[in-house]
């Protein structure tokens, strides 16, 4: 059974430039979450998916980021523009339907933006 | 105040000694609590968690954890400890409340480093 996967693994993109984070959730898993962890912090919660519904986002720092799940499957990050302070790796987990502790976690993405 | 605080954020230890990672939380989070792992590039691994019953929790590759309530601690540990343990080590918890109940808060990260 493969595992979350997360594209890219890196991304380095200046001030003011748009980037899209790609999650693939475990198959046939219908939580989705993704978190952050900007550099000398701990690792934050962003939002929640229930298909593709967003149970919560009340982590999202700012109307610039953007998350999406069409069709309940993948799930896509886009931060418009980025800032400086978006540096930092992504995180996507998703666990299966009723149990929301049981999360596994993907790779990550390492995002820079200078 | 911190919901998850991990109170060490490196710990040195010489190949098959004793370790132990400290965690403690708060009344903030619900009492699921968890252990991750992070090995140099690659994600997020669940290296054991305590839901409920027995206090003392076995993961995996020999590590164990104990849930003291009276103490809000979480502790983990392992009597011997290889190089391929280096890592950096998560506690987590989720919060009470709210309407996501797998909204994780992750404790600081302790960097364990295994030297030979």
């Amino acid at each position: 059974e493969a595992g979350v996967t997360q594209f890219p693994s890196h991304s380095v993109i200046e001030k003011g430039q748009t980037v899209t984070l790609r999650c693939d959730p475990i198959s046939g898993h219908d939580n989705l979450y993704w978190y952050r962890r900007v550099m000398g912090k701990e690792i934050k919660f962003l939002l929640h998916f229930v298909k593709e519904s967003k149970q919560d986002e009340s982590g999202m720092p700012n109307n610039r980021f953007l998350a999406e799940r069409t069709g309940g499957t993948y799930s896509t990050l886009k931060v418009q523009p980025a800032e400086l302070e978006d540096s930092g790796v992504y995180f996507c987990a998703s666990s299966p339907a009723g149990q929301p502790r049981r999360q596994y976690f993907g790779p990550g993405t390492r995002l820079t933006v200078t | 105040a911190q919901s998850v605080t991990q109170l060490d954020s490196q710990v040195p230890v010489f190949e098959e000694a004793p370790v132990e990672l400290r965690c403690n939380y708060s009344s903030s989070v619900s009492v699921y609590l968890f252990w991750y792992v992070q090995y140099p590039n690659q994600g997020l691994q669940l290296l054991l968690k305590y839901l409920s019953g027995s206090t003392l929790v076995k993961g995996i590759n020999g590590f164990e954890a104990e849930f003291n309530k009276s103490q809000t601690s979480f502790h983990l540990r392992k009597p011997s400890v290889h190089i391929s343990d280096t890592a950096e080590y998560f506690c987590a918890a989720p919060l009470a409340g709210g309407t996501s109940y797998g909204k994780l808060t992750f404790g600081q990260g302790t960097i364990l480093t295994v030297h030979p």
